[in-house]
């Protein structure tokens, strides 16, 4: 079985780009989640989705970000424009429905110049 | 805050040395897991030690629990150049039954 695949691995951009990360979650989970880890701090919860609903906002952390989930399947993060403090690595998880068990991805890392 | 902390944030031994970190947290928990995070790898669930739990094991892990002083560590024995990563331990959120709350991690360096 397929794990949580997250693109790019890493990506560069300059201040005011704009990035957008992906993230293809284990087939059949229906739950999608992103969190992200900056400047070597903890790792904060970013939102969660069911399907393709948002369910949980409450960590995005502010209106450069965008997250999506068209047809309840793979998931995009767009950061846009980018600053300097977004830089940090970009988790994304899934899991199922019911049950436990999140299975994280391998991270995006990105950096902002 | 219900944001876990660990201690130290960061250590180095030499291969084959135990390894030991620690967490705190602030609120009641069901479960508290412990996560590795290799460069490159993202993030590694490593074992999850439920609240009526004291002591488990798995292969070179051990991980304590105690819910009176809200506090968990992970003891990694005869440690591995391999083993270098940063390691968090993370709880639900008490308002959540999805949301992670994650520490701010130890960077543990072995040395060959």
């Amino acid at each position: 079985e397929a794990g949580v695949t997250q693109f790019p691995s890493h990506s560069v951009i300059e201040k005011g780009q704009t990035v957008t990360l992906r993230c293809d979650p284990i087939s059949g989970h229906d739950n999608l989640y992103w969190y992200r880890r900056v400047m070597g701090k903890e790792i904060k919860f970013l939102l969660h989705f069911v399907k393709e609903s948002k369910q949980d906002e409450s960590g995005m952390p502010n209106n450069r970000f965008l997250a999506e989930r068209t047809g309840g399947t793979y998931s995009t993060l767009k950061v846009q424009p980018a600053e300097l403090e977004d830089s940090g690595v970009y988790f994304c998880a899934s899991s199922p429905l019911t049950g436990n068990g999140y299975t994280f991805g391998s991270g995006t890392r990105l950096t902002v110049v | 805050s219900q944001q876990g902390e660990e201690d130290p944030q960061a250590l180095s031994i030499q291969e084959g040395e135990n390894a030991t970190m620690n967490c705190s947290y602030k609120t009641s928990i069901n479960n508290l897991q412990w996560y590795r995070q290799n460069s490159g790898r993202g993030l590694v669930h490593l074992i999850l030690i439920r609240s009526n739990e004291r002591e488990k094991h798995s292969g070179r892990l051990r991980v304590t629990l105690d819910t009176s002083k809200k506090s968990s560590s992970l003891l990694i024995t005869a440690s591995r150049a391999a083993d270098t990563a940063s390691y968090f331990c993370a709880t639900l959120d008490v308002d959540s039954s999805y949301k992670l709350i994650f520490g701010s991690g130890t960077r543990l360096l072995v040395r060959p």
